[in-house]
């Protein structure tokens, strides 16, 4: 069945720093990939999201690039924030009706 | 607008007992989808609702569970006799339609249920 991969947490570093949120999947067909981030004492809100083949998805300074040959979506930002600690969540979807399928989530916590 | 409300945030039930939760979704939005989220786990999807209609329910975990929705608004969820392992927090999700641009999926803040 569909899976997604994506790197345990938690992933702790200092502001300015250089972040990457690894997430790989499986999936039958052609998935749209999408990336979700819940800030603490929120709910989950969509990040930012790919539907092809080398779309990049890019939303608050975020990005993530749909790799097919290497099944991929890999989160990026080049300079965090103490406000960017949150969890993230790789998540597809594959069907007509949007179920999502989502990763475990990856723990960010950003210090001054 | 609101966003997706649920109700109630928490919830502490003794095993046996059964429970509902509730959801209010954006308003039309058509699309309805309960996830749960068990400790250190990945959300796990439940069902889809299409107005009142539910072509997936694929994701419900035994027939204690069962959910309905009235036209294209609220949806209870309903666990019966519940057991420890039901504990998560359960997360309601609405979109204006399924998939495609419309489909962006907005969630509410969830129902943290503990089964003592």
């Amino acid at each position: 069945g569909d899976s997604v991969t994506q790197m345990e947490g938690p992933v702790t570093l200092s502001e300015e720093a250089f972040l990457t949120i690894n997430c790989t999947y499986t999936a039958t067909g052609y998935p749209s990939l999408f990336w979700y981030v819940q800030y603490p004492g929120e709910g989950l809100q969509l990040l930012l999201k790919a539907t092809k083949a080398d779309d990049k998805g890019s939303n608050k300074g975020f990005e993530a690039t749909y790799r097919k040959e290497t099944t991929s979506f890999h989160l990026e930002k080049g300079s965090v924030q103490v406000s960017d600690s949150a969890v993230y969540f790789c998540a597809l979807s594959t069907d007509s009706w949007g179920k999502l399928q989502f990763g475990a989530g990856t723990q960010v916590v950003v210090t001054p | 607008g609101a966003g997706v409300s649920q109700s109630p945030s928490n919830k502490v039930t003794e095993k046996g007992k059964d429970v509902e939760l509730r959801c209010d979704p954006i308003s039309g939005h058509t699309a309805l989808y309960w996830y749960r989220q068990r400790l250190g786990q990945g959300l796990e999807f439940l069902i889809y609702f299409q107005g009142n209609s539910a072509p997936d329910k694929s994701g419900l975990p035994s027939d204690r569970f069962s959910a309905e929705r009235t036209g294209e608004s609220v949806s209870t969820l309903t666990i019966q006799r519940t057991q420890q392992e039901d504990s998560a927090v359960y997360l309601c999700a609405s979109s204006f339609t399924s998939g495609g641009a419309g489909g962006t999926q907005y969630f509410g803040p969830g129902t943290r249920l503990l089964v003592l």
